[in-house]
């Protein structure tokens, strides 16, 4: 198993760019989920799926910020227009649903994104 | 309240001592608790996990972590550090959704 797959690894854009983060789950998993990483805030969970269905996006910061997840094997994270407060590690994952709460999370190494 | 507390935020270990880091959870429930390591430019990796049964769990790279409800603890622990644990730990609490602490480094001195 290739485990979950996020592209790129590394993003540099110009503020006001459009910016579109990529994720492939582990195949047969159903909710999938998306992270931010930064110095100051910790980890934070954006939003997360369900059978491709947005359950809780309470954690999206601003109307910049989108997911969507068209199928069961990919997700998207779009920021438009990307601004350099944006700048931060974020991280996808995704975990079956069998055992429920007691089955961890797998997590995929992360993109690296840096707005100039 | 939902919450997880890593109350150090670093701490610096020679190789070979022995390691504890602490984690603290608040829920009203039953707790799904787990640890993470995460090396530098990497992700997370699961250490170990506890929902029920025995409140002492082993886990990967000779780690383990004991549950005490009355403390509403579930403290990480390792009997003989090597350099290559140094990375950054978080503890984690799952609701609907994984809840998780600040974080601590890890720093090994040969």
């Amino acid at each position: 198993d290739a485990g979950v797959i996020q592209s790129p690894r590394h993003e540099v854009t110009e503020m006001g760019q459009e910016v579109t983060l990529r994720c492939k789950p582990i195949s047969g998993h159903d909710y999938l989920f998306w992270y931010r990483q930064t110095m100051m805030r910790g980890l934070e969970l954006l939003i997360y799926f369900n059978n491709n269905v947005p359950i809780d996006d309470s954690g999206m910061p601003e109307d910049r910020f989108s997911a969507k997840m068209p199928n069961a094997s990919f997700s998207t994270l779009k920021i438009q227009p990307s601004e350099p407060r944006d700048s931060a590690v974020y991280f996808c994952a995704s975990r079956p649903s069998g055992a429920g709460r007691g089955h961890e999370q797998y997590f995929g190494p992360g993109t690296r994104l840096t707005v100039t | 309240a939902q919450s997880v507390t890593q109350p150090d935020i670093h701490i610096t270990v020679s190789e070979g001592a022995s390691l504890e880091l602490r984690c603290n959870y608040s829920y009203g429930a039953t707790p799904y608790l787990f640890w993470y390591v995460q090396s530098p430019g990497q992700g997370l990796q699961l250490l170990l996990k506890y929902f029920s049964g025995d409140t002492l769990v082993q886990g990967i790279k000779g780690f383990e972590a004991e549950f005490k409800r009355s403390q509403s603890s579930f403290n990480l622990r390792k009997p003989s550090v090597h350099w290559s644990d140094a990375a950054e730990y978080f503890c984690a609490l799952n609701t609907d959704k994984l809840i998780f602490g600040t974080g601590t480094r890890l720093q090994v001195f040969p």
